[in-house]
C-alpha cells in the first residue's frame, strides 16, 4: 500500500556525472515536492509541480532540474553533481487544498 | 520569506516526563502549524497539525497550541516513551495548501529510560 515511491532508495554517482532520481505516488495527488536533507539539517524545497506548472525556490542551483511527465510521476535530475550534493532527496505529495504532505522514504544519494 | 527558529535544538528527558518544544515564525500570514517527527534514515511524517483559527489540539499524548500574536506554537509530548526519541521539525506555512514547507532546524528529542 505504498503511495509515495522513490527509486533508487540508494544511489552512487561519480563526481560530475548526471544523474536521475524517480517519484511515482498512487495518491492521485496535483502537487509534488522535492526536498533536499542534508547530515544533521533540515529538509530544504528544491522546487515543486502545481499539476504542470513548475515552481523553481529562488536559491536552487541550477544544477538542479525537474520533469514531471503525467500526474503520477515526477523526477530530479542533478546535471553535473558535486560532493556537496551528497544528501537525501524526499518527494513529497499534496492536494492542492489539502494542507498534509506525504512524504517518500528518499534517496540517499552518495557522490564519489 | 518564512524565517523559523526551533528551541531547543536538543532535548533530552526521563522516560514518563513531559518534552515541550518550541517554534517561531516571522510571517504574520502564516495559517497552517504542523509538526513533522523523523526517526534516524526515515521520511518525516506528519504527527500533528493546527489551523490559524484553532488555539490548540491534543490527540493522546501529544498537543500543539498556538500564540499568533506572539507568532510561536510548541509541541507537547506527554508521558514520554522510548520510541519518541526523533528529530522534531516544525514547518509554519502561510499562502494556499500548494505551497512547500520551510522547516525549523529540528529538535533532537532524547528520551533517557
Amino acid at each position: 500500500d505504498a503511495m509515495v515511491i522513490q527509486n533508487p532508495r540508494y544511489q552512487v554517482t561519480q563526481f560530475g556525472k548526471p544523474v536521475t532520481l524517480s517519484c511515482s505516488q498512487t495518491l492521485n495527488h496535483n502537487v509534488m515536492y522535492w526536498y533536499q536533507q542534508k547530515s544533521s539539517q533540515a529538509p530544504k524545497l528544491l522546487f515543486h509541480y502545481y499539476d504542470k506548472d513548475f515552481n523553481n525556490e529562488a536559491d536552487t542551483p541550477d544544477n538542479f532540474q525537474s520533469r514531471r511527465p503525467n500526474t503520477s510521476f515526477c523526477f530530479l535530475d542533478i546535471r553535473s553533481p558535486g560532493l556537496g550534493d551528497a544528501a537525501m532527496y524526499l518527494c513529497a505529495t499534496s492536494r492542492d487544498h489539502v494542507y498534509e504532505q506525504y512524504f517518500g522514504p528518499g534517496t540517499r544519494l552518495t557522490v564519489t | 520569506g518564512e524565517n523559523v527558529e526551533q528551541h531547543p535544538s536538543t532535548l533530552s528527558v526521563q522516560e514518563g516526563d513531559s518534552a515541550v518544544i518550541k517554534c517561531t515564525y516571522s510571517d504574520s500570514a502564516s495559517n497552517y502549524f504542523p509538526w513533522y517527527k523523523q526517526e534516524l534514515g526515515k521520511r518525516p511524517q506528519l504527527i500533528i497539525d493546527i489551523r490559524s483559527n484553532v488555539g490548540e489540539k491534543k490527540d493522546q499524548r501529544i498537543a500543539v497550541t498556538l500564540n499568533k500574536t506572539a507568532k510561536h506554537f510548541s509541541l507537547h509530548i506527554t508521558e514520554t516513551q522510548p520510541e519518541d526519541s526523533a528529530v522534531y521539525f516544525c514547518a509554519p506555512r502561510a499562502g494556499g495548501g500548494a505551497d512547500g514547507l520551510t522547516f525549523g532546524k529540528g529538535t533532537h528529542l532524547i528520551i533517557q529510560p
